[in-house]
């Protein structure tokens, strides 16, 4: 039963325009969520974060929204540029869980 | 500073070999854990652990082994490998679970024959 899912697989996006990633929780128990990003052969890096207190976060190009209501999540990259093509994965957490639970994965194509 | 560092990088088993896939950090991070990257399915939970001597199953446990004897280190054994654990390995570091961000390891891509 996947707790945090993010429903697709792929996503093409003009370069300079903004690229949004969503992604949803189905365990109301999270407290914490985080995105990370992967380029091949690579380790996932750290990408942004937000708790549950808040619904807002931003960083430069990358903000992070959260719903809590619909148990939604999404990251907004604007604007988009090459570089940002990778897989990003949405990860949640609780504070009363040790267990860090991914999702699948969006694969980003930023197009020239 | 060297991070999260995985030995080996790559390795090719037969089936029924043990190996035990090496993890070390050097921030002084309480939590590491480990996660398998199969395609479509995302990073899966393997096995974490919230300090020395502390060891807890994650999403997908059965078939491995760990330790934790050290803060540095958290290596991951498979008694007998098999065909289905063949995968990309990650070994990540963080401070704590809350919310901190995970430091990971560039993996060890396994092949089981």
């Amino acid at each position: 039963d996947q707790q945090v899912k993010q429903n697709s697989p792929s996503l093409s996006v003009q370069e300079g325009r903004i690229s949004i990633l969503n992604c949803d929780y189905t365990n109301s128990m999270f407290d914490y969520f985080l995105w990370y990003k992967k380029y091949p052969a690579e380790g996932p890096t750290f990408l942004i974060s937000i708790s549950s207190i808040k619904d807002k976060n931003e960083d430069g190009r990358f903000t992070v929204f959260l719903n809590k209501s619909a148990k939604h999540l999404s990251l907004h990259i604007v604007p988009s540029q090459p570089g940002d093509s990778a897989v990003y994965f949405c990860a949640a957490s609780g504070r009363r869980d040790d267990k860090i639970i991914f999702g699948k994965g969006t694969r980003l194509h930023i197009l020239p | 500073n060297a991070g999260v560092t995985q030995t080996p990088k790559f390795q090719v088993l037969k089936t029924g070999q043990s190996m035990t896939l090496q993890c070390a950090q050097d921030m002084n991070h309480e939590y590491m854990s480990w996660y398998r990257q199969d395609p479509g399915m995302g990073l899966r939970l393997i096995h974490y652990s919230v300090g020395a001597g502390i060891t807890d199953q994650g999403e997908v446990p059965n078939g491995y082994n760990v330790s934790r004897s050290t803060t540095e280190d958290f290596p991951l054994r498979l008694l007998s490998a098999a065909p289905s654990q063949t995968s990309v390995y990650f070994c990540a570091s963080s401070y704590s679970p809350g919310g901190q961000p995970q430091h990971f390891g560039d993996g060890t891509r396994l092949s089981i024959l």
